[in-house]
């Protein structure tokens, strides 16, 4: 089975400017999780979603935001980036369902903001 | 809340010797518990899981660790170390919110640096 892919790989932008990120999930998973990775931060949650609909947010800002397509396949956007966004953006996908499962994670988008 | 504390930033090892990586977890309620390994460059690698099975849990390229509840560790063991061991570490704790999904809780990670 493939693993999860996101792509771009890396991405420079500017400041001010929008960015789209996009994250294909392991054939068969219907959850897909976002985190942002800085090494001020770590490694931080950011959004997921799960059958189109986003079911859970982490603590940032309405600038990051997502959706999921019917074939699971996700993008993730940041508007007016800041030089602060500057972060490797991990996409995980998993089977969901309920209880726990683990996640999968793909290489990651490395945003540089300039 | 949950949350995990990688008690050691940094570890160094000679290639062939025990690793020890050490993580504590604090969780309100029986916790699923998770060790991930990150190459320079690369995505995050599940390592192992623990979801209130067996303690001992084994993982792949020789890593298991213990879920000890008493002491609240989960800490990643590995009998002999290899170059390609040389790579940062995560513990991580994982809970199911309200929504339905679960979230990740990471610690701050730990880099293994594996020498000759």
């Amino acid at each position: 089975k493939a693993g999860v892919t996101q792509t771009p790989r890396y991405l420079i932008k500017t400041r001010g400017q929008q960015v789209t990120l996009s994250c294909s999930p392991i054939s068969g998973h219907r959850s897909v999780s976002w985190y942002q990775q800085t090494p001020g931060q770590g490694l931080q949650f950011l959004f997921e979603y799960f059958s189109e609909t986003q079911r859970n947010k982490g603590n940032f800002p309405g600038r990051f935001s997502g959706r999921q397509f019917s074939n699971s396949r996700s993008e993730m956007n940041v508007s007016t980036l800041e030089l602060g966004d500057s972060a490797l953006y991990l996409c995980a996908s998993s089977l969901a369902g309920q209880g726990f499962y683990e996640q999968y994670f793909g290489p990651g988008t490395r945003l540089t903001v300039t | 809340a949950q949350s995990v504390t990688q008690l050691d930033s940094h570890v160094s090892v000679s290639e062939g010797t025990p690793v020890l990586l050490r993580c504590n977890y604090s969780s309100s309620y029986s916790p699923s518990l998770f060790w991930y390994v990150q190459h320079p460059n690369k995505g995050l690698q599940l390592l192992l899981k623990y979801t209130s099975a067996a303690t001992l849990v084994k993982g792949i390229n020789g890593f298991e660790a213990e879920f000890k509840k008493s002491e609240t560790s989960f800490h990643l063991t590995k009998p002999s170390a290899h170059m390609s061991d040389a790579a940062e570490y995560f513990c991580v704790v994982s809970f199911i919110l309200t929504g339905g999904g679960n979230k990740l809780t990471f610690g701050t990670g730990t880099q293994l640096k594996v020498e000759l």
